[in-house]
């Protein structure tokens, strides 16, 4: 069993369009966390939602909505896709607690290589 | 700034050849430094947490070991199996938030 899975794994569009990207854990985590990885491999964190509260939002365009409508489920959905928006993009999760690092290890899913032309 | 900076950006081993990584970082208060591996087209794969200066964890050929200032990934006698882009990661604040360095691409030849 694939403990994060992201769908689609690839994602290709025209500018202008809107997407969204499904990621589902099986960990039981209570966090779960958006990050992009650009062309240069920088992985930078655009979200993180805890429990379904909204804990992590990072300076992102705001064409970019997160939603998680349990703790198992983030989505990312775009707005007006921009050929700057092409990357991959990554979903993790951890059972995360503010006092113990040690649960913060972050299991990643696959990625979704996502291309606006 | 860049608060965690990665070096060498790529290094080629031959097989057996050991080597380490270089990870700095300048965050203030450091609550933890996570060493993942990345393998082409698939997400980072979590192998160590450090926490405290003198903290040294192993796993295979690998050994971490961390500093106040920087933390080192020692490859001992490297497989090619090896191969990949790790990365290093550090946590600063009481969430989960981790900034990444950009990673170093090791590959090992036979």
């Amino acid at each position: 069993d694939t403990a994060v899975s992201q769908t689609p794994k690839y994602l290709v569009t025209q500018m202008g369009n809107d997407k969204s990207i499904k990621c589902e854990q099986n960990l039981g985590h209570d966090t779960m966390y958006w990050y992009k990885q650009d062309s240069k491999k920088f992985l930078k964190i655009m979200f993180s939602y805890n429990n379904k509260e909204l804990i992590i939002n990072e300076t992102v365009p705001n064409r970019f909505s997160p939603k998680s409508p349990d703790k198992a489920h983030l989505n990312l959905h775009i707005n007006s896709l921009e050929l700057g928006d092409s990357a991959v993009y990554f979903c993790a999760s951890s059972q995360d607690h503010p006092l113990a690092v040690a649960k913060n290890i972050q299991y990643f899913g696959a990625g979704t290589r996502l291309s606006v032309l | 700034e860049d608060q965690v900076t990665q070096s060498p950006e790529a290094l080629r081993l031959q097989e057996g050849e050991s080597s380490s990584l270089n990870c700095s970082y300048t965050v203030s208060g450091l609550r933890g430094l996570f060493w993942y591996r990345q393998d082409p087209g698939k997400g980072p794969e979590f192998l160590f947490t450090l926490y405290s200066a003198g903290e040294e964890k192993e796993k295979e050929r690998l050994k971490a070991t961390l500093t106040k200032k920087e933390s080192f990934l020692h490859i001992t006698a490297p497989k090619p199996e090896d191969s990949a882009t790790y990365l290093c990661a550090v946590q600063e604040g009481s969430w989960g938030k981790l900034q990444f360095g950009a990673g170093t691409q090791v590959v090992v030849t036979p």
